[in-house]
């Protein structure tokens, strides 16, 4: 079955960086868009990045532009996001997602990870 | 940005009864080209991630109980939840694909009365 398995989040402080990490399985990983979304009791879920299958295409939200970059590498089945000059605001969990369709830019989530909290605090 | 509002914030239901939750984005979400709306439902409960339950605003996925219902066109759209289950207690969040940035609801909280 599907699953997606994230990992690299934690406690770093502002302005510091942070690497997070996907795992993909159970599907064609190189056949898929994948994205990057957040989670706070605040503001609710943001689309923070997505990319596609063959990593030509990718997009940011506003908010993290020029901050956080988006990667991947289909020979390891896994999906990255790192994340620099990170502000209190970024504090969030953070989901890896997959596309629903295969070779399909539609974007709605057929499949989430458990996510990963990411806390920015001195 | 496409703002996304849904009503109520939360909601009380008693079981057996109906749950209606109202999503309406800030400009249509109509693909011409595929005469489809591209709004997204999902369904989160404590501790665990979204769960897509309605995609092109009315195409229920695979294995979602029948009682789940999408509805609605343009602005507009209505996820109605009929005979409700215990199991349906969570919360519920449209998400407009249209246009980047992709923006969900602020979400709905719905609960038995």
């Amino acid at each position: 079955q599907v699953q997606l398995v994230e990992s690299g989040g934690g406690l770093v402080r502002p302005g510091g960086s942070l690497r997070l990490s996907c795992t993909a399985s159970g599907f064609t990983f190189s056949d898929y868009f994948m994205a990057w979304i957040r989670q706070t009791p605040g503001k609710g879920l943001e689309w923070v990045s997505y990319m596609k299958w063959n990593g030509r295409t990718v997009n940011y939200a506003d908010s993290v532009k020029g901050r956080f970059t988006i990667t991947r590498d289909n020979a390891k089945d896994s999906v990255y996001l790192q994340m620099s000059n990170l502000r209190a605001e970024d504090t969030a969990v953070y989901y890896c997602a997959r596309y629903y369709h295969p070779e399909s830019s539609d974007g709605f989530i057929g499949h989430w990870g458990q996510g990963t909290l990411v806390t920015v605090s001195s | 940005d496409i703002v996304m509002t849904q009503s109520p914030e939360s909601l009380a239901v008693s079981l057996g009864e109906r749950a209606t939750i109202k999503c309406k984005s800030s400009q249509a979400v109509l693909y011409s080209s595929y005469n489809k709306n591209c709004l997204a439902w999902y369904q989160q409960k404590p501790g665990q991630p979204p769960k897509l339950l309605i995609y092109w605003a009315s195409t229920r996925e695979s294995g979602v109980p029948d009682r789940f219902t999408g509805s609605g066109s343009g602005t507009d759209f209505t996820l109605t939840i009929n005979s409700l289950q215990a199991e349906d207690v969570a919360d519920y969040y449209c998400q407009q694909y249209y246009t980047v940035p992709y923006t969900f609801g602020q979400g709905t909280k719905l609960e038995i009365k």
